[in-house]
């Protein structure tokens, strides 16, 4: 069974700052989701990669299948960025997703 | 037009009562997900569906049955609660097809579902 860790867990920053969150998991996989959720509750998907970096936004995404690490960055920081920012893997077939345990990201005006 | 729609938002209920959620997607996906999210806000999947029919079945217990009367819809049936099934369950569907689609594409989410069992 895979094994996803974020890091940090906890990160508070100034708004503009450049924010980068990690993802490592622990068997290869197929594809790689970042997903926000918002204080409300919502969870909104940001990204599904496989290879790569994708960008959108503000936001970019990179992941190393050889090193099985992915990052999420987000560029010029903004309050309203203020969320969890959850890493998901998918191992291909019938898996499914594999969450890690999320990075709560507060911006500080 | 919201695109994954769940019912009810807050279910509030005594232990040993059953209860469903409902899910509808109007994407036209193929595939659609229950995940759990427990008290510590940690996300698990618990089912997923694929064209009506069952794709993954995680160690869910028995007393949770998914039932898809058509690709669109996706309902949750919780017999006998109890206080450890208080959470908050999401709904999800994917474009993906069949058990190689499953988790492959982008996710989309509904507004979730809280419950809490008394």
């Amino acid at each position: 069974k895979n094994e996803v860790e974020q890091s940090p867990q906890n990160l508070t920053a100034q708004e503009g700052e450049f924010i980068t969150i990690n993802c490592s998991y622990s068997v290869g996989i197929s594809a790689l989701h970042w997903l926000q959720q918002h204080p409300g509750g919502g969870i909104v998907s940001l990204f599904m990669l496989s290879s790569g970096k994708k960008k959108h936004g503000r936001l970019i995404a990179t992941i190393n299948i050889q090193e099985k690490h992915s990052s999420l960055h987000i560029t010029a920081s903004h309050p309203r960025d203020s969320a969890v920012y959850i890493c998901a893997v998918n191992g291909g077939g019938a898996d499914g997703l594999t969450f890690g345990k999320g990075t709560h990201l507060i911006i500080q005006p | 037009d919201t695109a994954v729609s769940q019912t009810p938002k807050y279910l509030v209920t005594q232990m040993g009562n059953d209860k469903s959620i409902k899910c509808e997607q109007n994407l036209g996906h193929d595939t659609m997900y229950w995940y759990k999210q427990d008290s510590k806000k940690f996300l698990k999947i618990m089912f997923s569906y694929n064209n009506k029919e069952l794709i993954i079945n995680e160690t869910v217990p028995n007393r949770f049955s998914p039932k898809s009367p058509d690709k669109a819809h996706l309902n949750l049936h919780i017999n006998s609660l109890e206080l450890g099934d208080s959470a908050v369950y999401f709904c999800a569907s994917s474009h993906g097809q069949g058990v190689a689609g499953a988790g492959r594409e982008t996710q989309y989410f509904g507004p979730g579902t809280r419950l809490l069992v008394l």
